[in-house]
């Protein structure tokens, strides 16, 4: 059983269009989060919902719009796209508020043409 | 503000060769610290974890990590490469506080090549 899933697992596009990439989790986890790889590998925190409430918001360009319907998903919207949106977007989740070990999805490689 | 700093963007070893990647944290509290592993094309697998308990921390795959205090240093070794450890290998740090941010922070990643 897949832990945290993530569709589509490739998504190309065109620069202008509007994509939607969604994230589920079936490990009973309150927290939910988005992290951006870029083409040098580097990670970086998105957001971040905590049952259903966004917790971290990090300067992330206004076109991108996360949605939490309950905690076991959070689907991860993008308006106008454009080139430099090209990354592999993971999702992941975590339990807990002692030690936060976060399970990652295989992760959703988009590529804005 | 905590920041992870991985030194050596790629180390390469032989088959069989003490594997060292290494990793420096920046907090004014002792954070949580980790190391993922990411395979070609795959998602982020946990390594292992210190959470305050034992400094020497043992991970999957014959992986383990020591805590250094003094150093701000979180270490990973592994006694014998194996040609299935090439991968991307990541530091990450995460507060101790129980409520507010959650997330990880990443170092830059270091990828290790395995020779055979």
């Amino acid at each position: 059983d897949t832990a945290v899933s993530q569709t589509p697992k490739y998504l190309v596009t065109q620069m202008g269009n509007d994509k939607s990439i969604k994230c589920e989790q079936n490990l009973g986890h309150d927290t939910m989060y988005w992290y951006k790889q870029d083409s040098k590998k580097f990670l970086k925190i998105m957001f971040s919902y905590n049952n259903k409430e966004l917790i971290i918001n990090e300067t992330v360009p206004n076109r991108f719009s996360p949605k939490s319907p309950d905690k076991a998903h959070l689907n991860l919207h993008i308006n106008s796209l454009e080139l430099g949106d090209s990354a592999v977007y993971f999702c992941a989740s975590s339990q807990g508020r002692v030690v936060e070990t976060q399970y990652f999805g295989p992760g959703t490689r988009l590529l804005v043409l | 503000a905590q920041s992870v700093t991985q030194l050596g963007s790629h180390v390469s070893v032989s088959e069989g060769a003490l594997v060292l990647l290494r990793c420096n944290y920046s907090s004014s509290v002792p954070p949580y610290l980790f190391w993922y592993v990411q395979y070609p094309n795959q998602g982020l697998q946990l390594l292992l974890k210190y959470t305050s308990a034992a400094t020497l921390v043992k991970g999957i795959n014959g992986f383990e990590a020591e805590f250094k205090k003094s150093e701000t240093s979180f270490h990973l070794t592994k006694p014998s490469a194996h040609m299935s450890d090439a991968a991307e290998y990541f530091c990450a740090v995460s507060p101790r506080s129980g409520t507010g941010r959650r997330a990880l922070t990443f170092g830059s990643g270091t990828r290790l090549q395995v020779q055979p």
